[in-house]
């Protein structure tokens, strides 16, 4: 199984608004990911999570808020965001050891900020 | 900077044809992987090399690493309307500070005609 699943699947929000998305993997993988996509564009690396801690922030505002439960879990919470944030939200998970470290990546969550 | 330069940038082709994606790079990369992605979907993926000069095969697509380890390539042989899709190259660094960081190349936006 290499599943990775997101909801939701969709999300219109005003930007007032706070809003999550979700990310489960029951692969357990060790490492999970968030990424950004706009259209026709690749994925672009927002955070990365090693054993539940954030290991790496790639500069993102902080209106973008990050959180790992636990391992099968990985949250973005959403707050006071612009229209420019529009775009594809993917969510990766990956072993931490033995390599290589294949990303398997989820459906994505199409966030629309009105 | 783009770590991993992917060419062509779009490719439309006839229904038969045969095509080649190149992903190209002065940096050496333990491991390069292939995804496919379809619109509002996430990438999946395809295959990962690891071995300097490896090629693999899954049924009409071959995938080739170059022996230094920083190029690949990616064959389709007789494309079908069904292969339309973004095909992204996506290195992975060096484990020691990048923890499985991958270079995504700009990406492919393949479409074949009936």
């Amino acid at each position: 199984d290499t599943e990775v699943t997101q909801t939701p699947k969709h999300l219109v929000m005003g930007m007032t608004n706070k809003k999550s998305l979700k990310c489960e993997q029951h692969m357990g993988h060790r490492a999970m990911y968030w990424y950004k996509q706009k259209a026709k564009k690749p994925p672009e690396l927002m955070f990365v999570y090693s054993y539940e801690k954030l290991s790496i922030n790639e500069s993102v505002p902080s209106r973008f808020s990050p959180e790992c439960p636990n391992s099968s879990l990985l949250n973005l919470h959403l707050h006071a965001l612009q229209p420019e944030d529009s775009a594809l939200y993917l969510c990766a998970s990956s072993q931490v050891a033995g390599a290589p470290y294949e990303q398997y990546f989820g459906p994505g969550t199409r966030l629309t900020v009105t | 900077t783009q770590l991993l330069e992917q060419s062509p940038q779009f490719l439309s082709i006839q229904e038969g044809e045969n095509l080649t994606v190149y992903c190209n790079s002065s940096s050496v990369f333990s491991s390069l992987q292939w995804y496919r992605q379809e619109p509002g979907e996430g990438p999946v993926l395809l295959v990962t090399v690891v071995t300097g000069g490896e090629v693999k095969k899954l049924k009409r697509l071959t995938f080739q690493f170059g022996d230094a380890r920083k190029d690949s390539s990616l064959h389709i042989t007789a494309a079908q309307p069904g292969d339309t899709g973004l095909y992204l190259c996506a290195g992975e660094a060096d484990r020691g500070s990048t923890l499985g960081r991958l270079y995504f190349g700009r990406g492919t936006q393949l479409t074949v005609w009936p």
